[in-house]
Protein backbone atom coordinates (compact mmCIF):
# COMPACT_ATOMS: atom_id res chain seq x y z
CA UNK A 1 0.00 0.00 0.00
CA UNK A 2 0.85 3.47 -0.25
CA UNK A 3 3.24 5.55 2.10
CA UNK A 4 2.17 9.38 2.93
CA UNK A 5 4.43 11.99 4.03
CA UNK A 6 2.26 14.45 5.71
CA UNK A 7 3.76 18.15 6.69
CA UNK A 8 3.95 19.53 8.97
CA UNK A 9 3.39 17.45 11.98
CA UNK A 10 2.41 20.18 14.12
CA UNK A 11 1.52 24.20 14.30
CA UNK A 12 0.59 27.39 16.20
CA UNK A 13 -0.91 29.93 14.73
CA UNK A 14 -2.43 33.27 15.09
CA UNK A 15 -5.69 33.57 14.04
CA UNK A 16 -6.17 35.14 10.68
CA UNK A 17 -3.46 33.77 9.70
CA UNK A 18 -3.19 30.63 6.71
CA UNK A 19 -1.61 27.45 6.60
CA UNK A 20 -1.07 24.97 4.11
CA UNK A 21 -0.52 21.21 5.04
CA UNK A 22 1.19 19.46 2.35
CA UNK A 23 1.26 15.19 1.66
CA UNK A 24 3.53 13.38 -0.64
CA UNK A 25 2.58 10.12 -1.88
CA UNK A 26 5.04 7.41 -2.74
CA UNK A 27 2.89 6.30 -5.70
CA UNK A 28 0.25 7.34 -8.27
CA UNK A 29 -2.86 8.06 -7.12
CA UNK A 30 -6.06 9.35 -8.54
CA UNK A 31 -8.47 10.53 -5.56
CA UNK A 32 -6.77 11.99 -2.21
CA UNK A 33 -9.45 12.65 0.54
CA UNK A 34 -8.24 15.45 3.63
CA UNK A 35 -10.18 14.54 6.99
CA UNK A 36 -10.66 17.18 10.30
CA UNK A 37 -10.58 15.04 13.31
CA UNK A 38 -11.36 17.07 16.50
CA UNK A 39 -9.72 15.00 19.97
CA UNK A 40 -12.04 12.03 20.68
CA UNK A 41 -14.29 12.37 17.27
CA UNK A 42 -14.27 10.92 14.39
CA UNK A 43 -12.70 11.96 11.16
CA UNK A 44 -15.00 14.54 9.41
CA UNK A 45 -14.37 14.09 5.23
CA UNK A 46 -13.46 18.13 4.18
CA UNK A 47 -13.06 17.29 0.23
CA UNK A 48 -12.08 14.87 -1.88
CA UNK A 49 -9.63 15.89 -4.96
CA UNK A 50 -8.93 14.53 -8.13
CA UNK A 51 -6.16 15.33 -10.20
CA UNK A 52 -6.79 17.63 -12.91
CA UNK A 53 -10.07 18.83 -11.46
CA UNK A 54 -11.28 21.18 -8.60
CA UNK A 55 -11.96 19.65 -5.26
CA UNK A 56 -15.08 18.20 -4.35
CA UNK A 57 -16.57 19.93 -0.94
CA UNK A 58 -18.62 18.14 1.46
CA UNK A 59 -21.11 19.75 3.24
CA UNK A 60 -19.86 22.76 5.61
CA UNK A 61 -16.73 23.29 4.32
CA UNK A 62 -16.11 25.67 1.58
CA UNK A 63 -13.69 26.23 -0.99
CA UNK A 64 -12.51 30.27 -0.09
CA UNK A 65 -11.76 28.52 3.39
CA UNK A 66 -9.89 25.07 2.93
CA UNK A 67 -8.18 25.86 -1.06
CA UNK A 68 -7.28 22.28 -2.51
CA UNK A 69 -4.47 21.68 -4.54
CA UNK A 70 -3.36 18.87 -6.80
CA UNK A 71 -1.25 19.55 -8.95
CA UNK A 72 -0.01 16.27 -9.94
CA UNK A 73 -0.80 11.60 -8.83
CA UNK A 74 1.61 12.10 -5.81
CA UNK A 75 0.64 15.52 -4.27
CA UNK A 76 -2.33 17.59 -2.40
CA UNK A 77 -1.85 20.46 -0.36
CA UNK A 78 -5.04 22.03 2.05
CA UNK A 79 -4.67 25.33 3.20
CA UNK A 80 -6.70 26.19 6.50
CA UNK A 81 -7.55 30.01 5.28
CA UNK A 82 -8.20 32.85 7.61
CA UNK A 83 -7.98 30.85 10.94
CA UNK A 84 -9.83 30.93 13.95
CA UNK A 85 -9.09 28.97 17.72
CA UNK A 86 -12.22 27.14 16.17
CA UNK A 87 -10.20 25.72 12.94
CA UNK A 88 -7.60 23.84 16.07
CA UNK A 89 -7.72 20.52 15.15
CA UNK A 90 -6.08 17.61 13.55
CA UNK A 91 -5.80 17.50 9.59
CA UNK A 92 -5.24 14.27 7.84
CA UNK A 93 -4.59 13.56 4.49
CA UNK A 94 -5.44 10.01 2.86
CA UNK A 95 -5.57 7.71 -0.04
CA UNK A 96 -6.99 4.77 -1.27
CA UNK A 97 -4.55 1.54 -1.99
CA UNK A 98 -4.05 0.01 -5.20
CA UNK A 99 -6.78 -2.91 -4.21
CA UNK A 100 -10.00 -2.20 -2.21
CA UNK A 101 -8.38 -5.09 -0.14
CA UNK A 102 -5.80 -2.72 1.20
CA UNK A 103 -8.14 -0.55 2.45
CA UNK A 104 -6.72 3.47 2.96
CA UNK A 105 -3.51 4.96 3.55
CA UNK A 106 -3.12 7.98 6.11
CA UNK A 107 -0.38 10.60 6.84
CA UNK A 108 0.35 11.21 10.37
CA UNK A 109 -2.17 14.38 10.86
CA UNK A 110 -1.21 17.85 11.28
CA UNK A 111 -2.14 18.95 15.06
CA UNK A 112 -2.79 22.69 14.49
CA UNK A 113 -3.19 24.99 17.33
CA UNK A 114 -5.27 28.29 16.76
CA UNK A 115 -4.38 31.29 19.02
CA UNK B 1 -30.15 10.58 9.98
CA UNK B 2 -27.31 9.03 8.52
CA UNK B 3 -24.78 7.18 11.80
CA UNK B 4 -22.36 5.18 12.33
CA UNK B 5 -22.16 4.47 15.96
CA UNK B 6 -19.70 2.67 18.11
CA UNK B 7 -19.09 2.92 21.76
CA UNK B 8 -18.01 5.99 23.44
CA UNK B 9 -16.88 4.22 26.35
CA UNK B 10 -13.65 2.97 26.36
CA UNK B 11 -13.14 -1.16 26.64
CA UNK B 12 -10.91 -2.08 29.43
CA UNK B 13 -10.08 -6.16 29.16
CA UNK B 14 -7.34 -8.43 30.65
CA UNK B 15 -4.18 -9.36 28.81
CA UNK B 16 -5.61 -12.84 27.27
CA UNK B 17 -8.89 -12.30 26.64
CA UNK B 18 -11.41 -11.82 23.81
CA UNK B 19 -12.12 -8.02 23.25
CA UNK B 20 -15.67 -7.31 21.25
CA UNK B 21 -15.54 -4.24 19.49
CA UNK B 22 -19.68 -2.91 18.29
CA UNK B 23 -19.99 -0.50 14.82
CA UNK B 24 -23.70 -0.08 14.04
CA UNK B 25 -24.69 1.99 10.99
CA UNK B 26 -27.80 3.40 10.05
CA UNK B 27 -29.59 4.64 6.92
CA UNK B 28 -26.46 3.59 4.79
CA UNK B 29 -26.15 1.29 2.34
CA UNK B 30 -22.17 -0.03 2.14
CA UNK B 31 -20.49 -1.79 -0.35
CA UNK B 32 -18.08 -2.79 2.23
CA UNK B 33 -16.79 -2.01 6.20
CA UNK B 34 -13.42 -1.49 6.83
CA UNK B 35 -11.78 -1.54 10.83
CA UNK B 36 -8.83 0.88 11.39
CA UNK B 37 -6.96 1.10 14.14
CA UNK B 38 -5.24 4.82 15.46
CA UNK B 39 -2.74 5.51 18.11
CA UNK B 40 -2.03 8.43 19.88
CA UNK B 41 -0.91 11.42 17.32
CA UNK B 42 -0.91 9.05 14.65
CA UNK B 43 -2.88 8.57 11.20
CA UNK B 44 -5.41 5.55 11.15
CA UNK B 45 -4.14 1.96 9.90
CA UNK B 46 -6.28 0.10 7.89
CA UNK B 47 -7.02 -3.41 9.71
CA UNK B 48 -9.21 -5.27 7.77
CA UNK B 49 -12.04 -5.13 5.47
CA UNK B 50 -14.95 -7.08 4.74
CA UNK B 51 -17.88 -6.99 1.77
CA UNK B 52 -21.23 -6.74 1.72
CA UNK B 53 -21.80 -10.24 0.71
CA UNK B 54 -19.18 -11.55 3.13
CA UNK B 55 -20.23 -12.85 6.66
CA UNK B 56 -16.61 -12.85 8.31
CA UNK B 57 -13.39 -12.41 7.88
CA UNK B 58 -10.39 -13.12 9.68
CA UNK B 59 -6.58 -12.21 9.89
CA UNK B 60 -4.17 -13.54 12.24
CA UNK B 61 -6.15 -12.59 15.88
CA UNK B 62 -8.30 -10.27 14.00
CA UNK B 63 -12.30 -11.43 13.10
CA UNK B 64 -14.94 -9.56 11.77
CA UNK B 65 -18.47 -10.25 11.31
CA UNK B 66 -20.96 -8.22 8.79
CA UNK B 67 -24.43 -8.51 9.33
CA UNK B 68 -26.40 -6.72 6.78
CA UNK B 69 -29.78 -6.90 8.04
CA UNK B 70 -29.12 -5.97 12.08
CA UNK B 71 -26.71 -3.05 10.17
CA UNK B 72 -23.70 -3.86 12.70
CA UNK B 73 -20.35 -5.30 12.53
CA UNK B 74 -18.37 -6.98 15.46
CA UNK B 75 -14.30 -6.35 15.81
CA UNK B 76 -12.83 -9.17 17.47
CA UNK B 77 -9.32 -9.47 19.06
CA UNK B 78 -8.68 -12.51 20.17
CA UNK B 79 -5.35 -13.47 22.50
CA UNK B 80 -5.26 -9.93 23.28
CA UNK B 81 -2.36 -7.97 24.29
CA UNK B 82 -1.07 -4.80 26.03
CA UNK B 83 0.18 -3.70 22.21
CA UNK B 84 -3.68 -3.81 21.19
CA UNK B 85 -4.51 -0.86 23.21
CA UNK B 86 -5.52 1.57 20.98
CA UNK B 87 -8.58 3.32 19.32
CA UNK B 88 -10.47 1.34 16.52
CA UNK B 89 -12.48 3.06 14.04
CA UNK B 90 -14.86 1.34 11.57
CA UNK B 91 -15.71 2.51 8.71
CA UNK B 92 -18.30 2.91 5.91
CA UNK B 93 -17.82 2.76 1.79
CA UNK B 94 -19.67 4.54 0.16
CA UNK B 95 -19.72 3.61 -3.53
CA UNK B 96 -22.11 6.66 -5.38
CA UNK B 97 -19.58 9.41 -4.02
CA UNK B 98 -16.19 7.25 -3.51
CA UNK B 99 -16.29 8.63 -0.34
CA UNK B 100 -15.62 6.48 3.23
CA UNK B 101 -17.35 7.48 6.23
CA UNK B 102 -15.72 7.00 9.74
CA UNK B 103 -17.22 6.29 13.41
CA UNK B 104 -15.71 8.23 16.16
CA UNK B 105 -14.01 5.13 17.47
CA UNK B 106 -13.89 2.96 20.22
CA UNK B 107 -10.67 3.37 22.93
CA UNK B 108 -9.39 -0.61 23.82
CA UNK B 109 -7.07 -0.93 27.23
CA UNK B 110 -5.92 -4.06 27.80
CA UNK B 111 -4.36 -5.20 30.98
CA UNK B 112 -1.42 -7.18 31.79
Amino acid sequence: SAVISQKPSRDICQRGTSLTIQCQVDSQVTMMFWYRQQPGQSLTLIATANQGSEATYESGFVIDKFPISRPNLTFSTLTVSNMSPEDSSIYLCSAPGTNPNYGYTFGSGTRLTVV
Amino acid sequence: SQKIEQNSEALNIQEGKTATLTCNYTNYSPAYLQWYRQDPGRGPVFLLLIRENEKEKRKERLKVTFDTTLKQSLFHITASQPADSATYLCAIYLTGGFKTIFGAGTRLFVKA
